[in-house]
């Protein structure tokens, strides 16, 4: 059984430039989070998704971040314009509802 | 937001010795779960616990949800070099929401 799917691995990019990250949840699973992780601020959730409706953006940093979940297999976070300091590794976890999270491999982000 | 205290932050031991780690909360959490993310993964689930006074193992692994609701603590017995990694700590609280809070993370390096 395939895990949470996140494209691409491995980005890098100059500032100002619009970034946007993949994932694909585990099938059955309800709800998807977005977290951040960097050595400075640790795992930070971004945004987390129920039944593909978004539940609690709080995390976004500003606007420049925005998340979308059109169907249950599918979401994405896009960054634009890009920083240097966003900077991180980006996770995605899928749930069933209530339940603990799976983590994707996340995507590894550089901004130049 | 909720506050995860993880310690100690990072440990060095030798191959063969016993680890104990905990996490405490600034309030009642409902469910505890522990987490490893080895270098370039994402964090993979080790234990969940769900009842206060909780005590549940897997393998070399045991956790226990505490009493009071708002600590657990991972003990890893008998290390050995792949136990190498961060070990986090993560808990849903009483609000209802879906989201989890994540600890800060223990480093822990085995010496062989």
């Amino acid at each position: 059984d395939a895990g949470v799917i996140q494209s691409p691995r491995h980005e890098v990019t100059e500032m100002g430039q619009e970034v946007t990250l993949r994932c694909k949840p585990i099938s059955g699973h309800n709800s998807l989070f977005w977290y951040r992780q960097t050595m400075m601020r640790g795992l930070e959730l971004l945004i987390y998704f129920n039944n593909n409706v978004p539940i609690d953006d709080s995390g976004m940093p500003e606007d420049r971040f925005s998340a979308k979940m059109p169907n249950a297999s599918f979401s994405t976070l896009k960054i634009q314009p890009s920083e240097p300091r966003d900077s991180a590794v980006y996770f995605c976890a899928s749930s069933p509802p209530w339940e603990t999270q799976y983590f994707g491999p996340g995507t590894r982000l550089l901004v130049l | 937001g909720q506050q995860l205290n993880q310690s100690p932050q990072s440990m060095f031991i030798q191959e063969g010795e016993d680890v104990s780690m905990n996490c405490t909360s600034s309030s009642i959490f409902n469910t505890w779960l522990w987490y490893k993310q080895d270098p370039g993964e994402g964090p993979v689930l080790l234990i969940a616990l769900y009842k206060a006074g909780e005590l549940t193992s897997n393998g070399r692994l045991t956790a226990q949800f505490g009493i009071t609701r708002k600590d657990s603590f991972l003990n890893i017995s008998a290390s050995i070099p792949s136990d190498v990694g961060i070990y986090f700590c993560a808990g849903r609280d009483q609000t209802g929401a879906n989201n989890l809070f994540f600890g800060t993370g223990t480093r822990l390096t085995v010496i062989p």
